[in-house]
């Protein structure tokens, strides 16, 4: 069983659709969730973080995290086209350094049609 | 303030070849990451540096990766030999360490091994 777990889509949804990504996980270990955005041929850049359980906002973008159902999520409202790209799920256990030994999922290819 | 910047973005090699890339990244990160991502999968960690030192190179296939940082600034991955299964794109990340858990990812290095 892999530690992070992210269905691979691709998903395809109209502009302006509430869009919702999600991704579970197995080790109880895990402190810091991340979400990252990956354009084509480009490097990821991170899109949110949330350390423990909970929400969290940032202008369309809303991250939550539910450790005691290991599931954390994504929504994107008011999506745009702007927003077609591959969104990973990220973690990480902390410790020295809470960027140690962050585990990506695989990767939600995602596209918003005008 | 200048990004990740990485060399070359695209190599093409015979299987048995070498290769070795380049990083050099955002100016006073202490710690910086090699991730091998594999077409349709996340990135996954290579080695992680912090300053000079190696911190994490668990998942670095060592009979043929090898990678240095350069007076805790400049790194290089090399490869040698090649084989197939080493196409994939090598991103490196650097980060502060500051306990924000974010990445800066350059935008790649793509090698297809023949």
């Amino acid at each position: 069983q892999k530690e992070v777990e992210q269905d691979p889509g691709p998903l395809s949804v109209p502009e302006g659709a509430i869009v919702s990504l999600n991704c579970t996980y197995s080790n109880s270990a895990f402190q810091y969730f991340m979400w990252y955005r990956q354009y084509s041929r480009k490097g990821p850049e991170l899109l949110m973080y949330t350390y423990s359980s909970g929400n969290k906002e940032d202008g369309r973008f809303t991250a939550q995290v539910d450790k005691s159902s290991k599931y954390i999520s994504l929504f994107i409202r008011d999506s745009q086209p702007s927003d077609s790209a591959t969104y990973l799920c990220a973690m990480s256990r902390g410790g020295y350094s809470s960027a140690s030994k962050i585990i990506f999922g695989s990767g939600t290819r995602l596209s918003i049609r005008p | 303030e200048a990004g990740v910047a990485q060399s070359p973005r695209y190599k093409i090699i015979e299987k048995r070849q070498s290769v070795a890339f380049w990083c050099n990244p955002i100016s006073g990160h202490a710690t910086l990451y090699w991730y091998q991502q594999i077409l349709g999968q996340g990135p996954k960690l290579l080695i992680q540096f912090q300053n000079n030192g190696v911190v994490d190179d668990s998942q670095l296939p060592k009979d043929r990766f090898s990678a240095e940082r350069l007076k805790g600034v400049d790194s290089t991955l090399k490869i040698q030999p090649a084989k197939l299964e080493d196409s994939a794109v090598y991103l490196c990340a650097s980060s502060t360490d500051r306990g924000s858990g974010e990445l800066f990812f350059g935008e790649g290095s793509r090698l297809t091994v023949l």
